[in-house]
């Protein structure tokens, strides 16, 4: 049972790329959420979904896109990167059925905007 | 929408002191407060958490009091260890489902031997 497993872990991006990070989770879990965190700032909620083919947008949604095709995967989409979303990226994945409100999280991919 | 103020921004205790960290929030729907503990480098972790209809939730060296009226909770870490040794976030999960959690800042906490 790996969890939440995320891809890449680094990378560097110049101003105006896109690329796409990776997010699987390995639980069953129906929920599924990507926040940001910067230095000083907590993590911030970009995007969630409640299920495959469902996703809606949290605090800071502007400048990704994301897709739920599948249980499993959650990838965000980053669109003309600008140095402003060089951040820690986590996605995390929870189970509505459960009683807790457990988040599991994955282990961050830290992207860097030139 | 849910804000959560978390207070204060780096504490630095001796090894077997306790350790205080107090959030506030906005929102007096919201139902549930986890904890997170992230250490360097590393994905954060619930530590313990309590719901809006418990005033105190215990754990071995770790507590949490969440006061409704006030609108505030607290972690409190006894006896102090090098390996409590972490960034420590509050949140809180407005009402509306989803589990969307509104993290604070943070708290970052140093355990000196």
């Amino acid at each position: 049972n790996a969890g939440v497993t995320q891809t890449p872990k680094f990378r560097i991006l110049k101003i105006g790329q896109s690329m796409t990070l990776q997010c699987t989770q390995d639980m069953n879990h129906n929920y599924m959420y990507w926040y940001r965190q910067d230095p000083g700032m907590g993590l911030k909620l970009i995007y969630y979904s409640v299920g495959a083919g469902i996703t809606d947008k949290g605090e800071v949604p502007n400048g990704y896109n994301v897709s739920r095709s599948t249980t499993e995967d959650f990838p965000l989409r980053l669109e003309l990167a600008a140095p402003s979303q060089t951040s820690v990226y986590f996605c995390a994945s929870f189970d509505s059925g459960t009683n807790t409100g457990e988040l599991f999280f994955g282990e961050g991919s830290r992207l860097t905007v030139l | 929408g849910e804000n959560v103020e978390q207070h204060p921004s780096t504490l630095s205790v001796q090894e077997g002191d306790s350790a205080v960290i107090k959030c506030t929030y906005s929102d007096s729907a919201s139902n549930y407060f986890p904890w997170y503990k992230q250490e360097l480098g590393k994905r954060p972790q619930l530590i313990i958490d309590i719901r809006s209809n418990v005033g105190e939730k215990k754990d071995q060296r770790i507590a949490v009091t969440l006061n409704k009226t006030a609108k505030h909770f607290s972690l409190h870490i006894t006896e102090t260890q090098p390996e409590d040794s972490a960034v420590y976030f509050c949140a809180a999960r407005p009402s509306g489902g989803y589990n969307k959690l509104i993290f604070g800042a943070g708290t970052r906490l140093a355990v000196h031997p």
